[in-house]
């Protein structure tokens, strides 16, 4: 049973470009979880999704960022206009239904020139 | 909203010793997770505590639970140089609706022969 997938592992962008990263959630697993690592920090909650549902996005910035988990494919978050600022590791997880243990990516590491 | 504090911050430690990190999170949760990270990798998930007084042992790890306290400890005992890592505590919040994580900062360990 493979594993939470993300892709690309390493992003490097310039800054007004558009970044998406993709993640396919484990076998099985309807929930997928964004989380954003800054460098020495701790997780940061980013949005939580079901199949075509935005779940919770509290803690999505306001502007640039949109997540989406279609019907068929992988989940995708999308930054538009990157800066600088952008620049962090982003880690997929996903869970089966209800409350269960989560399961991490290996993330995307997203460089903005 | 939810704080998780973790302490130390940083933790350098000869091997063979034993040692404590701690967590404190500032609102009701039943469910309490540590996970590992090493350098430029993605999280591995070493416990789920589910209830007050739980406590699990791995190896060298174990980790428990004080949900009235709301106080996780994380234990090392005899340390070796392969537990170099950082460890990061997660919580819940019990009830929300969403399950996002909470993390707290981290805890980097180095472990020194």
């Amino acid at each position: 049973n493979a594993g939470v997938m993300q892709n690309p592992r390493h992003l490097v962008r310039r800054r007004g470009q558009e970044a998406r990263l993709r993640c396919s959630p484990m076998k099985g697993h309807s929930h997928v979880y964004w989380y954003r690592q800054l460098p020495e920090e701790g997780l940061k909650f980013m949005v939580y999704l079901q199949k075509e549902n935005i779940i919770d996005e509290s803690g999505m910035p306001k502007e640039r960022f949109s997540a989406e988990f279609p019907k068929e494919g992988p989940s995708i978050l999308r930054i538009q206009q990157v800066v600088r600022g952008d620049s962090a590791a982003y880690f997929c997880a996903s869970s089966p239904p209800m409350r269960n243990e989560q399961f991490f990516g290996p993330g995307t590491r997203l460089t903005v020139l | 909203e939810l704080k998780v504090e973790q302490n130390p911050l940083f933790l350098s430690m000869q091997e063979g010793k034993n040692y404590t990190i701690y967590c404190n999170y500032s609102t009701t949760s039943d469910r309490l997770y540590w996970y590992r990270q090493d350098p430029g990798k993605s999280l591995e998930s070493l416990f789920v505590l589910l209830s007050n007084g739980a406590v699990k042992q791995e190896g060298r790890l174990m980790a428990s639970l004080d949900t009235k306290a709301r106080l996780s400890t994380l234990h090392i005992t005899a340390a070796v140089h392969d537990l170099s890592a950082t460890y990061f505590c997660a919580v819940d919040v019990t009830g929300a609706g969403s399950y996002q994580l909470t993390f707290g900062k981290g805890t980097k360990l180095s472990v020194i022969p």
